[in-house]
């Protein structure tokens, strides 16, 4: 089946240490996104790419880095200088037809947790 | 930092009852706007992309208008139902680039 898929569901850090959210998609598609939802806000973005070895800030970009490598993938690191990194994190994906770019699909997220 | 606002922040409606939204966007530079459906434990999913003033589209009981000249959007949904109820997502595409997100509708439809 086509789809993104994000890994893992769940993940604890510690203070200090950088971490590594996975996001996969086998549809082929140009462009990825990485969001960040707190409680009782919307989907904040944070990176995204349109093309292999290209991406672009968000509004809130600091403290993240992300690479692509290759078209399916997007890994989204946070490092230790990000404040605040405790976040449900989605990752989305969209291609471009003739009439522009479609819609995107998201994975089902990562709960990061700062312990 | 481009703003998408959304209102009401949240809804409780009976079911039977028909209910509306409001996506508001910069008119400028404007592309696309996606609406989306959230529903607890699952991962958005596309209603509508919306690319000319005007525009009109349907699914079912819930459709949505496009205004890029003043910058707004509406989602319709008609006769409410229990499996309505999610959070609506709009979301602003500017000059063919990134997708930026409202803060979302929460919508409960009570039995």
């Amino acid at each position: 089946d086509g789809g993104i898929t994000q890994s893992p569901k769940y993940l604890f850090r510690k203070e200090g240490q950088n971490v590594t959210l996975s996001c996969e998609q086998n549809l082929n598609h140009d462009a990825m996104y990485w969001y960040r939802q707190d409680p009782g806000q919307g989907l904040r973005l944070i990176y995204y790419s349109q093309i292999v070895n290209d991406f672009q800030k968000g509004d809130i970009a600091e403290g993240y880095s992300v690479s692509r490598e290759k078209k399916e993938s997007f890994p989204l690191t946070v490092t230790s200088a990000q404040k605040n990194p405790t976040a449900f994190y989605l990752c989305a994906s969209s291609t471009s037809t003739g009439q522009g770019w479609t819609e995107a699909f998201f994975g089902q997220g990562t709960r990061l947790t700062v312990v | 930092i481009l703003n998408v606002e959304q209102s009401p922040q949240s809804l409780h409606v009976q079911e039977g009852d028909s209910t509306n939204f409001t996506c508001s966007f910069p008119s400028s530079n404007f592309y696309a706007l996606h609406w989306y459906r959230w529903e607890t434990a699952k991962s958005p999913e596309a209603l509508f992309v919306m690319t000319l003033n005007g525009d009109e589209k349907k699914k079912g009981r819930i459709s949505a208008t496009l205004n890029t000249k003043e910058g707004y959007s509406y989602l319709y949904i008609k006769g409410s139902q229990p499996e309505d109820s999610a959070t609506y997502l709009c979301a602003f595409r500017y000059n063919n680039n990134d997708m930026r997100f409202g803060a979302g509708t929460r919508l409960t439809v009570k039995p």
